[in-house]
């Protein structure tokens, strides 16, 4: 059972958008401005990281990708749906200074 | 650009001790940022195991607290990572990462990861 919740999968047509959720607590997304987003191609590959802090992108990311928080929620947004953004999405989060750092339990996108 | 890799036994019999070292490149541990493990379980999510500053402060995910050691070797721009009395449920992807530079941020740059299988 992951700390963070996120769908299992969602999915969307070339050139729509999707938005994947990730639901804390007050204690991890609802208290911080640290949480991260990572694309996985294919599972067991290295994780690349799309989101930072919340809202930023780091170099090199397509501005398709965006992020935004409101209380627990965190929410990825991936507009312009591309056949190569199907992978699977993880979130994480800083969780105080007992715990640290939690992660979701990864959604899988699918491009019909 | 910095990199990593990851080494260390593809296979560990159960109750005996894990052992992996994170080799860095492309960048010196000593000019900052906390470098860490993460681990994902065939077809399963990730979890973060701990990480640890050059100047040897660790921090660990307090369900493996009891079994997991980070340390780092500075002169060889290296890291590793011990988890004892492993059994199959320890069986995973193990990846080492670069974090930032507070200790709750999540990593930014990850190796490539190396499955380690827990079996007699």
């Amino acid at each position: 059972q992951s700390a963070l919740t996120q769908p299992a999968s969602v999915s969307g047509s070339p050139g729509q958008s999707i938005t994947i959720s990730c639901t804390g607590t007050s204690s991890d997304v609802g208290a911080y401005n640290l949480v991260f987003w990572y694309q996985q191609n294919p599972p067991g590959k290295a994780p690349k990281l799309v989101i930072y802090e919340v809202t930023k992108r780091p170099s090199g990311v397509s501005n398709r990708f965006s992020g935004s928080k409101s209380g627990n929620t965190a929410f990825l947004t991936i507009s312009g749906l591309q056949a190569d953004d199907e992978a699977d999405y993880f979130c994480s989060s800083h969780a105080g200074s007992r715990t640290f750092v939690v992660f979701g339990g990864g959604t899988k996108l699918t491009v019909l | 650009q910095v990199q990593l890799q990851e080494s260390g036994p593809g296979l560990v019999k159960p109750s005996e001790t894990l052992s992996l070292t994170c080799t860095v490149s492309g960048y010196s541990m000593t000019s900052g940022y906390y470098w860490g493990w993460i681990r994902q379980p065939p077809g399963k999510g990730l979890e973060w195991i701990g990480n640890i500053f050059h100047s040897g402060t660790t921090y660990y995910n307090p369900s493996l607290k009891s079994r997991v050691t980070i340390s780092v070797d500075t002169s060889n721009n290296q890291f590793s990572l011990k988890l004892s009395s492993v059994t199959a449920t320890d069986t995973a992807v193990y990846y080492c990462a670069r974090g930032g530079h507070f200790y709750g941020d999540s990593p930014s740059f990850w190796g490539q990861g190396t499955l380690v299988t827990v079996t007699s």
